[in-house]
């Protein structure tokens, strides 16, 4: 079982409409929980971290977090083409590494 | 403020060969990690540095080995490069303090093995 999963895609939805993004991971330990945005061939940037359970909200972003069910998620609104890249979902347990899985592609098609 | 920068920006070099790549931390952090990312990947961990030291190290081989100095920047050196070992290769740094650092990464270096 890999320590992060998110489903590769790609996810594709139309300009305006909400995005959602799913990520689970597996060490019930973990703490700190991060959503990072790769446009193609550029290096990741942070768009929002979460460490407690429920919604966080940033502009159009919503990130949630349900530790019971070791899930966290990204929502996008308004979806805009600029916003079409790879997410990445990133986690940090008790150690001092963060974990990244191998990122969502979404495509917002205009 | 600077953010993390890493140099060189792009290289090619020949199997069995060695690099070393170099990255300064964003300013006020002391902390450096390394990430190698594959094509279609994500980052998947090297080795973090702090105070000069190997602070916790991901599954890879001892031909990857780094160096953190006294002013935070820090070199990841490959020996005996395979093709493989073709990525982007991302340095981040982050604060010392807690499980809630949040890690900013560089521009990364494109290393491709030829």
């Amino acid at each position: 079982q890999k320590e992060v999963e998110q489903n590769s895609g790609p996810l594709s939805v139309p300009e305006g409409a909400i995005a959602s993004l799913n990520c689970t991971y597996s060490d019930r330990g973990s703490q700190s929980f991060f959503w990072y945005r790769q446009y193609s061939g550029k290096s990741p940037e942070l768009i929002m971290s979460i460490y407690s359970n429920g919604d966080k909200e940033d502009g159009r972003f919503t990130a949630q977090l349900n530790k019971a069910s070791q899930y966290v998620s990204l929502l996008i609104r308004d979806s805009q083409p600029s916003d079409s890249a790879t997410y990445l979902c990133a986690v940090r347990s008790g150690g001092f590494k963060t974990i990244f899985g191998a990122g969502t592609r979404l495509f917002v098609k205009a | 403020d600077a953010g993390v920068t890493q140099s060189p920006t792009h290289l090619i070099k020949t199997r069995g060969q060695q690099v070393t790549l170099r990255c300064s931390p964003k300013s006020g952090h002391d902390t450096v990690s390394w990430y190698q990312q594959a094509l279609g990947q994500g980052p998947q961990f090297i080795f973090q540095y702090y105070e000069e030291e190997e602070r916790q190290r991901g599954n890879f081989p001892d031909r990857f080995s780094g160096h953190q100095f006294p002013n935070y920047s820090s070199e990841l050196n490959v020996n005996a490069l395979l093709l493989g070992d073709s990525a982007l290769y991302l340095c981040a740094s982050s604060g010392s303090g807690g499980v809630r650092n949040t890690i900013y990464f560089g521009e990364g270096s494109w290393l491709t093995v030829v």
